[in-house]
């Protein structure tokens, strides 16, 4: 079965500079999430979009944005990369109309030095 | 909003035995649903159970089981049976009306040969 697809897998950015993370959900699949792992931490979710429109916001810095495409991709956009950006970003995906569950791509390496 | 503490940093099993992980959770929300993610060395995150708060059964996915306790906001989770092929960081997640998956901190599962 196809699973999300995030590209690229592993980003290394120097400070001040700006990254573009991509996430292609699993076809059909209406809602895009983004969440952020740092070292030896949990996820935290930092935004999604259903159907092309951000529902809902977490702790994500003014210094990203994100937004989803019509054909349902979405891209997280994130300038003036700082040492502390260095994480792990995992985009999921899940249909509204399904069980509720979120299907995790698998991952976004992203080291700032 | 949604709280979750998983109390168990670290845990062990022999391989074949059976083992159990805590998670609480709080919410002020009536529909919600509860999850287990593992996270393997690789970080990738794998739905492991789900299990929708409105019923009462608890949730079966073959080694893997929960104990739902609803009343006491309890969402434990049962490994039967153990293999070497389960350690890794476990995740009990909460998702209720804003959708977004609030996570634990996470039990590291190590799985003795």
């Amino acid at each position: 079965a196809a699973g999300v697809i995030q590209s690229p897998r592993h980003l290394i950015k120097e400070k001040r500079e700006t990254a573009t993370l991509k996430c292609y959900p699993i076809p059909r699949h209406d809602t895009v999430y983004w969440y952020q792992q740092g070292p030896g931490q949990d996820p935290q979710f930092l935004i999604s979009f259903y159907e092309k429109m951000q529902s809902d916001k977490g702790s994500i810095p003014d210094r990203f944005s994100a937004q989803q495409f019509s054909d349902y991709h979405s891209e997280l956009n994130m300038s003036s990369l700082e040492l502390g950006d260095s994480a792990l970003y995992f985009c999921a995906s899940s249909s509204r109309q399904g069980l509720h569950e979120q299907y995790f791509g698998p991952g976004t390496r992203l080291t700032v030095t | 909003a949604q709280t979750v503490t998983q109390s168990q940093p670290e845990m062990s099993v022999q391989e074949a035995e059976t083992v159990t992980l805590s998670c609480t959770y709080d919410t002020s929300e009536s529909d919600y649903y509860l999850f287990w993610y593992k996270q393997p060395p690789s970080r990738q995150m794998i739905l492991v159970i789900r299990q929708e708060a409105y019923k009462q059964q608890n949730a079966t996915e073959n080694r893997f089981s929960v104990n739902f306790q609803k009343a006491a906001k309890s969402f434990s989770l049962k490994i039967s049976d153990s293999q070497l092929g389960d350690a890794a960081m476990y995740f009990c997640a909460c998702q209720g009306g804003s959708e977004k998956l609030v996570f634990g901190k996470g039990t590291k599962l190590t799985v003795n040969p």
